[in-house]
């Protein structure tokens, strides 16, 4: 079975632009969420997704939104993009999403200039 | 919220020695406690979980002990090889969060050949 993919791996923005992120989960995975991981921060919670619906949402600015497609594929935005929103984003997808083991993908690091 | 704390956040070990790196919570609705290792420029990768019910888990040279009253977890790596070098990553899961990870800050554990 394929495991978790993103799409871009590497991207570089400038302060105040938008980026789309792209997740594409295991196979009969419905759940995805998205983290954010920087050295000072570790890994942080931004979302979850399941069935398209968000069920989950960490404690990020509202400049960080999501969606997910009935594929479960999923997808995250940042708009309005500032310095410190550099990081490698990682999205997980597990199953039915409750208790479960979460699969990793293998990110995708952003770098705001 | 739930709030993971995990110690040391560094850990040199001399080859075959053991290893343990120790995780407390605070959330009682917490039940499923993942630990994940993440090798330098590669995603996070499941190695071993534990769920409420249970009080221990090994596989191999790894176990988890969980300690609910207490509310803190470990994790015990024996005969430790140079491969073993990661950052080691605690998560807690409460129940009535979906599949909400709450991750620890992290340990860089290097093993000294």
């Amino acid at each position: 079975k394929a495991g978790v993919t993103q799409t871009p791996r590497y991207l570089i923005k400038t302060r105040g632009q938008q980026v789309t992120l792209s997740c594409s989960p295991i196979s009969g995975h419905r759940s995805v969420s998205w983290y954010q991981q920087t050295p000072g921060q570790g890994l942080q919670f931004l979302f979850e997704y399941f069935s398209e619906t968000q069920r989950n949402k960490g404690n990020f600015p509202g400049r960080f939104s999501g969606r997910q497609f009935s594929n479960s594929r999923s997808e995250m935005n940042v708009s309005t993009l500032e310095l410190g929103d550099s990081a490698l984003y990682l999205c997980a997808s597990s199953l039915i999403g409750t208790e479960e083991t979460q699969y990793f993908g293998p990110g995708t690091r952003l770098l705001v200039l | 919220g739930e709030n993971v704390e995990q110690h040391p956040s560094t850990l040199s070990v001399q080859e075959g020695d053991s290893a343990v790196i120790k995780c407390t919570y605070s959330d009682s609705a917490s039940n499923y406690f993942p630990w994940y290792k993440q090798e330098l420029g590669k995603r996070p990768q499941l190695i071993i979980d534990i769920r409420s019910n249970v009080g221990e888990k090994k596989d191999q040279r790894i176990a988890v002990t969980l300690n609910k009253t207490a509310k803190h977890f470990s994790l015990h790596i024996t005969e430790t090889q140079p491969e073993d070098s990661a950052v080691y990553f605690c998560a807690a899961s409460p129940w009535d969060t979906g599949n909400q990870f709450y991750f620890g800050t992290g340990t860089s554990l290097t093993v000294i050949p």
